[in-house]
């Protein structure tokens, strides 16, 4: 257990639907960050904050977007949802201000019909 | 520049083996190189990791080795088990950057 958990675990809504996907870091770690893995692929970076600000940005869909709240817990926003958005959403988190050490929660696994 | 290349991309070998997986980057700014080790339908668990001052780390079972003139790193995995079964990922980071850089993952399987 890394101390990352994530809620929900699973998720199946329709296309052009919106979900709202949440994690809350390890205690004490400022950092969040989200990737995206579809089927037996890698992981893609989404974005990252880090004590409640952006800090970088990755291969995020305008669709999507995310916030780090005053308690560091994060969220995800997926909006007009489509078929290839269907993968699992991993929140990771980490005690540095830079990508040291990376902890994954469990994930959310999307499933968009 | 930013690339990490993993290879291969999957691996088979006879329990007890040494399996091993290869990673190249061309930044020489990176300064952190971690593996992470993935079971199907779990998030990603941080294995091992080394920094560029030392040339082999080992943890347990589970060694790297870094060859920072070839910019090349690798995982190897002694006596590997069957639960040892696996996709492998590795990745790079410099600590002025914000993100790892992740290379494509292998999937390994351990036959008994």
């Amino acid at each position: 257990d890394s101390g990352v958990t994530q809620t929900p675990k699973h998720l199946i809504t329709a296309t052009g639907q919106r979900v709202t996907l949440r994690c809350s870091p390890r205690s004490g770690d400022l950092s969040v960050y989200w990737y995206q893995q579809s089927l037996d692929q890698g992981l893609q970076f989404l974005i990252q904050y880090y004590n409640g600000e952006e800090r970088a940005k990755g291969n995020i869909l305008e669709r999507f977007s995310a916030q780090q709240f005053p308690d560091l817990h994060s969220e995800l926003n997926l909006s007009s949802l489509e078929l290839g958005d269907s993968a699992l959403y991993f929140c990771a988190s980490s005690p540095l201000a830079g990508a040291g050490e990376q902890y994954f929660g469990p994930g959310t696994r999307l499933t968009v019909t | 520049q930013q690339q990490v290349k993993q290879s291969p991309q999957s691996l088979i070998v006879q329990k007890g083996g040494i399996p091993i997986i290869n990673c190249a980057y061309e930044n020489t700014a990176f300064d952190y190189f971690p593996w992470y080790q993935q079971f199907p339908g779990k998030g990603p668990a941080l294995l091992i990791a080394i920094r560029p001052d030392v040339s082999e780390k080992k943890e347990g079972r589970f060694t790297i080795s870094f060859n920072k003139s070839a910019k090349q790193f690798s995982l190897h995995i002694m006596d590997s088990q069957p639960g040892d079964s696996a996709t492998y990922f590795c990745a790079a980071s410099m600590d002025s950057n914000y993100q790892l850089i992740w290379g494509a993952g292998t999937k390994l399987i351990i036959k008994p």
